[in-house]
């Protein structure tokens, strides 16, 4: 049974290119969050998605990023036109409950040049 | 003032100690987390707890919710006990929205041989 799947582990864009970041939950999971750790601070909730549906979005800037969990295939973590301030590193968690302990992924470095 | 605080920021520990990290929150929650970050590795997840205490291996976790306080305890610590300690509250949200975690910022654990 494999864990959280996240990829790709390390990634470069230069500025004003796309990011996709890719998550695929733990079998039998349907619930995915997304959190991002910028240098030196703590991890941040962005948003958090089940199955075809976004719960909670609030913490995922209102523009650029956009995030979607189809009912086929990883979630997926979009940032468009990158900025050097959106180099961090993203992790993808699942549950398979809302209020079940989470399992992370080990998480995309985002390097924006 | 961050709602979740961890002491100490970092910690120097020789193999064989007793080891205690604190957490303190301001939040009522329904649960808090305990993880585990190996520099530029994934996301561990250590423990979810509510109430008591909980022992996994040399691990031991507890939490007094009255005092709104935990800590995570490594007993006969160890070199790879090495990595970043890092508390997480479920804070208890209006309709149900106790899904989200707030993280403190980490404590560095170094155990050297």
């Amino acid at each position: 049974n494999a864990g959280v799947m996240q990829n790709p582990r390390h990634l470069v864009r230069r500025r004003g290119q796309e990011a996709r970041l890719r998550c695929s939950p733990m079998k039998g999971h349907s619930h995915v969050y997304w959190y991002r750790q910028l240098p030196e601070e703590g991890l941040k909730f962005m948003v958090y998605l089940q199955k075809e549906n976004i719960i909670d979005e609030s913490g995922m800037p209102k523009e650029r990023f956009s995030a979607e969990f189809p009912k086929e295939g990883p979630s997926i973590l979009r940032i468009q036109q990158v900025v050097r301030g959106d180099s961090a590193a993203y992790f993808c968690a699942s549950s398979p409950r809302r209020e079940a302990p989470l399992h992370f992924g080990n998480g995309t470095r985002l390097t924006v040049t | 003032k961050n709602e979740v605080e961890q002491s100490p920021q970092n910690l120097t520990a020789q193999e064989g100690e007793f080891i205690t990290i604190n957490c303190s929150y301001s939040v009522g929650i329904s649960a808090l987390h305990w993880l585990q970050q190996h520099p530029g590795g994934g996301i561990v997840s250590l423990f979810m707890l509510s109430s008591g205490k909980k022992k996994h291996g040399r691990l031991i976790a507890t939490i007094n919710i009255q005092e709104k306080h935990s800590s995570l305890h490594i007993t006969a610590s160890h070199p790879r006990d090495s990595a970043v300690y890092i508390c997480a509250v479920r804070a208890l949200g209006e309709g149900g929205s106790n899904y989200k975690l707030t993280f403190g910022k980490g404590t560095l654990l170094t155990v050297n041989p």
